[in-house]
């Protein structure tokens, strides 16, 4: 079964640094989605990408965070600058098209901010 | 994106049918229902997803009134290894309403035991 692959597993940082979490869609899905859940806490939308730009962002996801995919393949989350309330695990999310399909998430990297 | 209500646990032994309940009184017409299981320190993993009446899949079945204000996930003979938090989402037909972003409640945390 087709999977989205994520890198790093895990990400210790320190403080103010910046951060980038990559992702490996699924071949042939055209929409594209980073998660977050804070430990103990439910999942949080961050932003949506399709056709090469953001459709939709959330609250959270602020001027210290962006998103590409530089090379066709790669999506990447990009933190400028992270502080400690960026500890998190997050995960990518890829569909094959229209709104009536299956979001296939990623493992998910835990980004640690010390 | 209409809001959700789910149990905040349930508990079940082996081989008993589990079945959650949603509520989500404010579902559009253009909204569809996708029921996600989530394991410690995982990505959401998709079980099953409807509009209306019945679905069936090898892992579960999900359930919509006429009046789809509701959906019960119904999950056969459980085993220790559907120990997870399950989570019911809502979700629009309508690509540009939300790009395929889900809302994640805190979903239902069931856990099953010998």
């Amino acid at each position: 079964e087709p999977e989205v692959t994520q890198t790093p597993s895990h990400q210790v940082t320190q403080m103010g640094q910046e951060v980038i979490l990559r992702c490996v869609p699924i071949s042939n899905h055209l929409y594209f989605y980073w998660y977050r859940q804070i430990l103990g806490q439910k999942v949080e939308f961050l932003v949506s990408f399709y056709n090469n730009e953001i459709s939709e962002k959330s609250e959270i996801f602020d001027d210290q965070f962006s998103v590409e995919r530089p090379d066709g393949s790669n999506f990447t989350l990009k933190i400028r600058s992270t502080k400690l309330e960026d500890s998190a695990m997050y995960f990518c999310a890829t569909k094959a098209g229209g709104s009536y399909n299956e979001q296939f998430f990623g493992p998910g990297t835990r980004l640690t901010v010390l | 994106l209409a809001k959700t209500t789910q149990p905040i646990s349930m508990d079940s032994y082996e081989g008993q049918e589990v079945n959650i309940t949603c509520s989500h009184n404010n579902i559009a017409t253009n909204d569809y229902i996708t029921w996600y299981q989530q394991f410690p320190s995982q990505g959401p993993r998709f079980i099953i997803q409807g509009y209306k009446t019945k679905v069936t899949n090898e892992v579960a079945s999900l359930f919509i009134p006429a009046d789809r204000k509701s959906s019960t996930l119904s999950l056969p003979r459980v085993s220790l290894s559907d120990t997870a938090v399950y989570y019911c989402l809502v979700g629009s037909i309508i690509l540009t309403d939300s790009w395929g972003k889900f809302q994640f409640g805190a979903g239902t945390q069931v856990v099953v035991t010998p």
